[in-house]
């Protein structure tokens, strides 16, 4: 059982290009989330999505997109990337509002 | 403005001893608290969670006490393990909409010395 995966583990990219970071989990579970996390920030949340074809901004969203492609995959897009978005990208998934996160092992991103 | 606040960035504790993580929240919606440990390079793990009906859950070594009064919980470990070490993070959840979603402090790394 693989919980939450996501791809890439790493990445670096100059100042303007795009990317998507990919997540899935294989918990059948109805809600999903992007947060980042920056050093002495916490964790913060990008958008969500409560269930499968709906998504929301949370606190962070400025210069991403999402897709909730499925009930399993939700992508992460910055369209073009800036040294502020230097960050680790943590995935998470929920069966609903009362039950805890279950976090990916996150994306290392890096833009110069 | 930080809704939920973990004031001690760092705390180090001898193996065997207790452990106290504490945190503060001002959102009095706020009806549900986690906490999560993370390790490096890996994503958080859930820990132990309290709903705001109760103000005690105990999962063996790791008991959360709410205080909503004070607007205050704290994880206490016992007896703490050098693989305890890790940072710890509160969370905190509201009602419905953006206030359904969990709010994360900035952590507390434990230390935990053999």
């Amino acid at each position: 059982n693989a919980g939450v995966t996501q791809t890439p583990k790493f990445q670096v990219l100059k100042t303007g290009q795009s990317m998507t970071l990919q997540c899935a989990q294989d918990m059948n579970h109805n809600s999903m989330y992007w947060y980042r996390q920056d050093p002495g920030m916490g964790l913060r949340l990008i958008y969500y999505s409560a269930s499968e074809g709906t998504t929301d901004k949370g606190e962070v969203p400025n210069g991403y997109n999402v897709s909730r492609l499925n009930k399993r995959e939700f992508s992460l897009r910055l369209e073009s990337a800036a040294p502020s978005q230097t960050s680790v990208y943590f995935c998470a998934s929920s069966e609903g509002r009362n039950s805890p996160l279950h976090f990916g092992n996150g994306t290392r991103l890096t833009v110069t | 403005d930080q809704q939920v606040k973990q004031n001690s960035p760092s705390l180090s504790v001898q193996e065997g001893r207790i452990s106290i993580l504490n945190c503060d929240y001002t959102n009095s919606m706020f009806d549900y608290f986690l906490w999560y440990k993370k390790y490096p390079a890996e994503g958080p793990t859930f820990l132990i969670s309290i709903s705001s009906i109760k103000d005690k859950n105990e999962d063996g070594r790791f008991t959360v006490f709410l205080n909503k009064s004070a607007k205050h919980l704290s994880l206490h470990i016992v007896p703490s393990q050098p693989g305890d070490s890790a940072v710890y993070f509160c969370a905190a959840r509201g009602y419905g909409g953006s206030q359904g979603n969990l709010i994360f402090g900035k952590g507390t790394k434990l230390s935990v010395k053999p």
